[in-house]
C-alpha cells in the first residue's frame, strides 16, 4: 500500500458524459501528478500540482481539468467523454516539488467509456 | 523536453537467469534522477530502484542493480536470479533535479516474461 488513495476504482460511463476522479496523496506529500495509461501503453503525464498550484502540464486535453484543494486532495475532471478516453488513470504523489524522492502511485481508476 | 527511450518492447528470461533491460535518455542537464518502476498485471506501479546522477556508484537493491553510464546517457536494469514474480512491465523514468514543476518522464516500457 503506497498510501495514495484513488476513488472510484472502476467507472463505467457513456460518451458525452462528465466524470470526476479523486485522489488523496500520502500524508505530508504536497505534490500530486496525474497520468493516463491506455491499454498496453506507457504512462502519459497529464498535469502536476504542488500545494494547490498547477506546476507542470503535459498532454492534457482541453476537455480535462484538474485542481488541488487546500487539504491537498486532487480531482481530475473529464468531460465530453469519448471512447478513446477509456484508460487507467493514475494519481501519484511526492513530498516536494523537486528532489530525489520517488513518486508514490495510487492503485488507479479504471475508466470505461461506452 | 527530456525523452526516455526503452528500445526493447518485450524481453524474456528463464527462471533463475539474469536479464538486462535497456534505457537511454536525452538531456542537457547535469543533475537529475533516474528510476525504474515495475507494473505487474495488477497494474500497480512499484518503485524498483533509483539512481542519483551525481553518484558514480551504481545503485543496488537485492537482486536488482543498474548500470548507469552518464556520458552515454544509459541506465539499464539488471535482474539477477529471475523469479516468476518479476514478470511485469518495467518503466524507466527521468526527473530533473533543478527547476520547478519537475515532472517525471517515462519510457514506453519493456514487458518482461519469466519462463519457468
Amino acid at each position: 500500500d503506497s498510501g495514495v488513495t484513488q476513488t472510484p476504482k472502476h467507472l463505467i460511463t457513456a460518451t458525452g458524459q462528465r466524470v470526476t476522479l479523486r485522489c488523496s496523496p500520502r500524508s505530508g506529500d504536497l505534490s500530486v501528478y496525474w497520468y493516463q495509461q491506455s491499454l498496453d501503453q506507457g504512462l502519459q503525464f497529464l498535469i502536476q500540482y504542488y500545494n494547490g498550484e498547477e506546476r507542470a502540464k503535459g498532454n492534457i486535453l482541453e476537455r480535462f481539468s484538474a485542481q488541488q484543494f487546500p487539504d491537498l486532495h486532487s480531482e481530475l475532471n473529464l468531460s465530453s467523454l469519448e471512447l478513446g478516453d477509456s484508460a487507467l488513470y493514475f494519481c501519484a504523489s511526492s513530498p516536494r516539488l523537486a528532489g530525489y524522492e520517488t513518486q508514490y502511485f495510487g492503485p488507479g481508476t479504471r475508466l470505461l467509456v461506452l | 523536453a527530456q525523452t526516455v527511450t526503452q528500445s526493447q518492447p518485450e524481453m524474456s528470461v528463464q527462471e533463475a537467469e539474469t536479464v538486462t533491460l535497456s534505457c537511454t535518455y536525452d538531456t542537457s542537464e547535469s543533475d537529475y534522477y533516474l528510476f525504474w518502476y515495475k507494473q505487474p498485471p495488477s497494474r500497480q506501479m512499484i518503485l524498483v530502484i533509483r539512481q542519483e546522477a551525481y553518484k558514480q556508484q551504481n545503485a543496488t537493491e537485492n537482486r536488482f542493480s543498474v548500470n548507469f553510464q552518464k556520458a552515454a546517457k544509459s541506465f539499464s536494469l539488471k535482474i539477477s536470479d529471475s523469479q516468476l514474480g518479476d514478470a511485469a512491465m518495467y518503466f524507466c523514468a527521468y526527473r530533473s533535479a533543478s527547476g520547478v514543476g519537475n515532472q517525471f518522464y517515462f519510457g514506453t516500457g519493456t514487458s518482461l516474461t519469466v519462463i519457468p
